[in-house]
């Protein structure tokens, strides 16, 4: 099914360890996005791809580093885990505005991240 | 600058009732949409209704419709005949014509009494 694909959906990591969220699209979305839901605080938005080779900070990106080398994959990593980081993640592509204005995005079923 | 408050943590409503979330927003710019997302507890992020600015109708999908003020900056969301499946987190959220960036208010839950 078309959609937005988030691996894994739970993960636990130690303090200082690396790691790498993915995040695989296959309706050729333009835009794609990594957020954080944190309780009483929403979704924040992370960091931000408007296509390949093209990203961008959003509200909270210390701590992580993207990359987008294909339209289809933006994986989020997490360079030196820290318990501030414990959040569930996901990840959201969409059309560009010019080609559909309304749909909004689609999101990932999120990963629970714990860092320990 | 966009930002989005939703300035009800919790809300409880009871079945078959009529509930309305709030919702305020604000933006520089002139066009915009604007969207509700509900989370049930599976943590799935669902579209339930949007709205664009230009447009002066309320939207309206099955229970659900919103009440948008633009002078006011206020879109609130009207949930008729709850159910016990509404219970769930609601955002309200927001992007401009130009923009890349869907911004979301904290949340509401919503708890539906049987």
């Amino acid at each position: 099914n078309a959609g937005v694909t988030q691996t894994p959906k739970f993960q636990v990591l130690k303090t200082g360890q690396s790691m790498t969220l993915q995040c695989a699209q296959d309706m050729n979305h333009e835009y794609m996005s990594w957020y954080r839901q944190d309780p009483g605080m929403g979704l924040r938005l992370i960091h931000y791809s408007v296509g390949a080779g093209i990203t961008d900070q959003g509200e909270v990106p210390n701590g992580y580093n993207v990359s987008r080398s294909t339209t289809e994959d933006f994986p989020l990593r997490l360079l030196s885990a820290a318990p501030s980081q414990t959040s569930v993640y996901f990840c959201a592509s969409s059309y560009s505005m010019n080609r559909d204005r309304v749909r909004g995005y689609t999101f990932g079923s999120g990963t629970r991240l714990t860092v320990v | 600058a966009q930002t989005v408050t939703q300035s009800q943590p919790e809300m409880s409503v009871q079945e078959a009732e009529t509930v309305t979330l709030s919702c305020t927003y604000d933006t520089s710019e002139s066009d915009y949409y604007l969207f509700w997302y509900k989370q049930p507890p599976s943590r799935q992020m669902i579209l339930v209704i949007r709205q664009e600015a230009y447009k002066q109708q309320n939207a309206t999908e099955n229970r659900f419709s919103v009440n948008f003020q633009k002078a006011a900056k206020s879109f609130s969301l009207k949930i008729s005949d709850s159910q016990l499946g509404d219970a769930a987190m609601y955002f309200c959220a927001s992007r401009t014509e130009y923009g890349n960036k869907l911004v979301f208010g904290a949340g509401t839950i919503l708890r539906v009494k049987s």
